[in-house]
This record gives structure tokens, C-alpha cells and sequence, in this order.
């Protein structure tokens, strides 16, 4: 079974530039998240997917991140412009669906992010 | 509010038993997990138990759950090298978006 699948593996941007992530989650996994991981810290919640809907963006800086899943399966996020405190590790998980039973999310090896 | 947390480092020496410890503040969490984070890497299940649980075995993984004090446990035995890595503890809201917590992170460092 392949994992989820994330690009880029690293980005360097300057300042107030833009940047792109992709995600490919593992097929037929319903939900989707994305995650900040800063240096230290544990991951942060962004935004959570439940197919192409939105269940969870309450931790999303509106202003400069933006997150799409159009058919329900790949997703990409964005941030215009970036600031030198998104640099992280931004992490795509997936899951078969969203309940209260035990649901194991798999993660990707996540995006490198260093704003310059 | 939502908070996990735990201690940041650990170091053991290699075939020693290591423990990592967690607390958490939502009572109504019914799944709490532990993953594994290696470098470069995203982060790996490694366990789970469910609130109505004290103890859950895993091969060399042992979770101990003390509801009361709201603090979760990852006993690892014979601890290996391979074993160092960052370890994350985990709570989920039992309703909601049944949404992930993690906590801070646990570096291990298994010394040889």
C-alpha cells in the first residue's frame, strides 16, 4: 500500500514570496489533514478535509494560508505571503474516515519549509 | 483549554528500559496514542489505548493509562538503538471533529 505522498521535500523562500504544498493521501482515505510542525514543538492542526469539505480550518491564519482538496483526494496548500515564522515542517496525515472509533492516521515525510 | 504535555529529553542506555511520560487535560478523550518521529521522517503510529484501559501490551511497547491523574505512559524494554528518535503522545476529542492533539515531543537518545 503506498504511503501519503508529499512534495516538495524542501523549499527556501524569501520573505513575502509565495509557496505551494501538495499532498496525495493514502487511496480511499476520506480525511485529510494538514499540520504545522515547528522546531521543538509538536504538530499544530491547520486544516482537516472530510472529502472535499472543510471540518476543522479554525487554526488556519486566513489572512496568508489557504488550503484546497477539489475531488476529495489530493490537496494542495498555500501561503501569500509568507513570514518568517512559517518556517516548519508542514505535515500531510490521512484516514479512512472520520469517527469516534480508532482511527490511525498516516503521516507523509512532510514538507521542509525555511523562510528566508 | 487543550494541552498535552511532556518531558523533552530522555537518554537511556541501549538493552535499559526507558519511560516516557505524558499528561493531558481533556477528560472526555477516549483514544490517546503514542507516534514515533525519525528524523527527516513524518510521524508513525506506534500504539494506542482507549480510556476504559490501564494497561495495553505491545511486544517491547507497554502504555499505562491513569485516568484519574490524567497521565499516559510509553514503557519501552530493552531499549535500542534504533529506538532514538522523538516520541509524541496524543489525545482525540471524542466528539466534534474528533480532532488530534499532540504534545510536545519526547527526544529519546539510546546510547550504546
Amino acid at each position: 500500500e503506498a504511503g501519503v505522498a508529499q512534495s516538495p521535500r524542501y523549499k527556501i523562500i524569501e520573505k513575502r514570496q509565495s509557496v505551494a504544498f501538495w499532498c496525495n493521501p493514502i487511496s480511499g482515505h476520506a480525511t485529510l489533514y494538514w499540520y504545522q510542525q515547528i522546531l521543538g514543538q509538536g504538530p499544530k492542526l491547520l486544516i482537516q478535509f472530510q472529502n472535499n469539505g472543510v471540518v476543522d480550518d479554525s487554526q488556519l491564519p486566513k489572512d496568508r494560508f489557504s488550503a484546497e482538496r477539489l475531488k476529495g483526494v489530493d490537496s494542495t496548500l498555500k501561503i501569500q505571503p509568507a513570514k518568517l515564522e512559517d518556517s516548519a515542517v508542514y505535515l500531510c496525515a490521512s484516514s479512512l474516515a472520520q469517527t469516534g472509533g480508532t482511527e490511525k492516521l498516516f503521516f507523509g515525510s512532510g514538507t521542509q519549509l525555511s523562510v528566508l | 483549554g487543550e494541552d498535552v504535555e511532556q518531558s523533552l529529553f530522555l537518554s537511556v542506555r541501549e538493552g535499559d528500559s526507558s519511560v516516557i511520560n505524558c499528561t493531558y487535560t481533556d477528560s472526555s478523550s477516549t483514544y490517546l496514542y503514542w507516534y514515533k518521529q525519525e528524523p527527516g521522517a513524518g510521524l508513525q503510529l506506534l500504539t494506542y489505548i482507549f480510556s476504559n484501559m490501564d494497561m495495553k501490551q505491545d511486544q517491547r511497547l507497554t502504555v499505562l493509562l491513569n485516568k484519574k491523574d490524567k497521565h499516559l505512559s510509553l514503557r519501552i524494554a530493552d531499549t535500542q538503538t534504533g529506538d532514538s528518535a522523538i516520541y509524541f503522545c496524543a489525545e482525540r476529542s471524542t466528539s466534534g471533529t474528533y480532532k488530534y492533539i499532540f504534545g510536545t515531543g519526547t527526544r529519546l537518545k539510546v546510547l550504546a
